[in-house]
């Protein structure tokens, strides 16, 4: 079946610049995750949505990220004024439940982003 | 602090060589176990997960992993491993919805 779908998967953008990275989760996930991975590291936490809602948005890392889920499905992550820092893979991952109740994060390929 | 610390960063063996990944954590309260998997071109996949009862726990692909609290440790270990097991693998804990991801440790398995 469809898994996580992210577009695009690359964006290259300049220094200041707005972007948007899309997630289309597996059907009839609840849960949705958007994570950070820089070269070298692990997924960084950012947010995670039950349905509509931000339950835990504590691992933005500025108020230049934003993300919305309006209709439970697809999610938005929005970034404002990039910097050359904001430059990594941006996953998101879905799962029926929440991880919390023992349900694995399904993942997406990511969205590699470079901010030149 | 929560954290998970993976202390080898890249690992080669031979196929049929044995396997163990180490993974330490530091975290308040009861805590979920995972190993994800990362293999070449493509995305992010469980391997394996505890969340409570036999420390030993078998994911897919011949994997296993022991939980042990005293040691605040829950290993990757493989008796056999094989070509296909080339990969990127990442511990993670949480137990809540926010996994907490280590660096990753990668895996290089010649013929």
């Amino acid at each position: 079946g469809a898994g996580v779908s992210q577009t695009p998967s690359n964006k290259v953008t300049e220094k200041g610049k707005y972007v948007e990275l899309r997630c289309d989760p597996i059907s009839g996930h609840t849960a949705l995750y958007w994570y950070r991975q820089s070269l070298g590291q692990g997924p960084e936490f950012l947010i995670y949505f039950q349905g509509t809602g931000a339950a835990d948005d504590s691992g933005l890392p500025n108020d230049r990220f934003f993300a919305v889920r309006p209709e439970g499905s697809v999610s938005t992550l929005k970034i404002q004024r990039t910097e050359r820092g904001d430059s990594a893979v941006y996953l998101c991952a879905s799962s029926r439940s929440g991880a919390g109740e023992g349900a694995p994060l399904h993942f997406g390929n990511g969205t590699r982003l470079t901010v030149t | 602090a929560q954290s998970v610390s993976q202390h080898n960063h890249h690992v080669i063996l031979s196929e049929a060589a044995s396997l163990e990944l180490g993974c330490n954590y530091s975290y308040g309260g009861t805590v979920n176990l995972f190993w994800y998997v990362q293999y070449p071109g493509q995305h992010l996949q469980l391997l394996l997960k505890y969340f409570s009862g036999d420390p030993l726990v078998k994911g897919i692909k011949g994997f296993e992993a022991e939980f042990i609290k005293s040691k605040f440790s829950f290993n990757l270990r493989k008796p056999s491993v094989q070509w296909s097991d080339t990969a990127e693998y990442f511990c993670a804990v949480g137990n809540t919805d926010k996994l907490i991801f280590g660096t990753g440790t990668r895996l290089q398995v010649f013929p």
